[in-house]
């Protein structure tokens, strides 16, 4: 079976700094990987996936994430952080032939004025 | 278009009471999937419709959780005789064809509160 570990329930920044949120997987086949943001009081957004194509992804408002597969890594980063950016960050994980997605626990950013 | 819709909201409920939550997919998508936000976790598997093959229903957590589709459209997730650990918030989300990284959208969920 396949798990996301997210590594620090909450990382403060300060705005305008690097954000790096961690999350490593483990799948015994090539993972399907995801990066959900949760707005207060909103639902889960798609910030961005990857699905065995280029490595590195480019997803929405700034943030991008590589896979590494010797480190088994798929960490969240953005150059610039910016106050619109607090919410909670999901890492999670898929395989073929099991759709359903693998959550980790999550990680609170903050962003600090 | 519309995304995915779920009802009600809120929901409050006292212990041993059966509630009954809907979820209204993405039109045209086949798959929907249901999850379980409990406070301070990260989300939990419940159930997985794709299309007329049998259900997934590998995370349900006890035989007191079901759920229904017709067939590509509105599903409902059963909970009876709830339990103070039912309290969360469920989460609906559908995709175009499931599988293969196909992207799930959610919902806005439905906050349970049994009391």
């Amino acid at each position: 079976a396949q798990s996301v570990t997210q590594l620090g329930s909450h990382v403060s920044v300060s705005e305008g700094a690097l954000v790096l949120l961690r999350c490593n997987y483990s799948s015994s086949v090539p993972p399907y990987l995801f990066w959900y943001v949760q707005y207060p009081n909103q639902g889960l957004q798609l910030l961005l996936k990857y699905t065995s194509a280029a490595t590195l992804v480019k997803g929405i408002n700034g943030f991008e994430a590589e896979f590494k597969k010797s480190e088994t890594s798929f960490h969240l980063t953005k150059p610039s952080a910016h106050m619109s950016d607090a919410a909670e960050y999901f890492c999670a994980v898929s395989v073929f032939g099991n759709e359903k997605l693998t959550f980790g626990t999550g990680t609170r950013l903050t962003i600090i004025p | 278009g519309a995304g995915v819709s779920q009802s009600p909201s809120n929901k409050v409920t006292e212990k041993g009471k059966d509630v009954e939550l809907r979820c209204d997919p993405i039109s045209g998508h086949t798959a929907l999937y249901w999850y379980r936000q409990r406070l301070g976790q990260g989300l939990e598997f419940l159930i997985y419709f794709q299309g007329n093959s049998a259900p997934d229903k590998s995370g349900l957590p006890s035989d007191r959780f079901s759920a229904e589709r017709t067939g590509e459209s509105v599903s409902t997730l059963t909970i009876q005789r709830t339990q103070q650990e039912d309290s969360a918030v469920y989460l609906c989300a559908s995709s175009l064809v499931g599988g293969k990284g196909d992207t799930q959208y959610f919902g806005p969920g439905t906050r349970l509160t049994v009391l």
